[in-house]
């Protein structure tokens, strides 16, 4: 059973649309969650981290909500640089023991 | 600061052939991981080393599998004999406090035949 689970998707959106990912994650006692996004191949760069309180970075938004145990990512204004794979992330033991999604793949279309 | 370098980029191989990974942290990080990715399964934790001591090995798959820091800037993961089933990304990381984001090398893309 994967900790993290993610839609796959894909996702294909127009450019300027407004586009959120779900995650769910399977340890209630879990403190620490991140969006990482990985581009086609590269290497898995740190996005975001998710506070309980959510979070904002220009376009970006990320929400914790413990009592469904899922997070969320929203992108506004979707850019085509935007166009990657987004990975959910979960630090089960707050010592970077982290147990990554298998992610959620977009598409930002002209 | 150049990052986490991993080395080969590439490996192709044939099965039963020992394969051999190299990574070198960036410096000062104490935080050490290898990690294993696929389509099917996405990414998994192999193993990883706090100040050069392996602190969690579970994710191994199996005794071919085997990871070594003998020193702060450098690990190895040796896959002996290597099998088909192998063949994925696998990547290093590095990070320097617990609560710290992990920084990634660019993998080694290993294909074994």
């Amino acid at each position: 059973r994967k900790e993290v689970e993610q839609d796959p998707g894909p996702f294909n959106v127009p450019e300027g649309a407004t586009v959120a990912f779900n995650c769910t994650y399977s340890n209630s006692a879990s403190q620490s969650f991140f969006w990482y996004r990985q581009d086609c191949r590269k290497e898995p760069k740190l996005l975001m981290s998710v506070y309980s309180s959510g979070n904002e970075d220009g376009r970006f938004t990320a929400q914790l909500n413990r009592a469904s145990q899922y997070i969320s990512l929203l992108i506004r204004d979707s850019k085509l640089s935007d166009s990657a794979t987004y990975l959910c992330v979960e630090d089960q033991t707050g010592a970077n023991n982290l147990f990554f999604g298998t992610g959620t793949r977009l598409t930002v279309i002209p | 600061d150049a990052g986490v370098i991993q080395s080969p980029r590439h490996e192709v191989t044939e099965m039963g052939q020992e394969v051999t990974l190299r990574c070198k942290p960036i410096s000062g990080h104490n935080s050490l991981f290898w990690y294993r990715q696929t389509m099917m399964r996405g990414l998994e934790l192999l193993i990883y080393f706090n100040n050069n001591v392996p602190i969690d090995d579970s994710g191994m798959p199996e005794d071919r599998f085997s990871a070594k820091m003998p020193n702060a800037s450098f690990s190895t993961l040796k896959i002996q004999p290597s099998e088909p089933r192998d063949s994925a990304v696998y990547f290093c990381a590095s990070t320097a406090l617990s609560d710290s984001p992990l920084h990634f090398g660019n993998g080694t893309r290993l294909t074994v035949t």
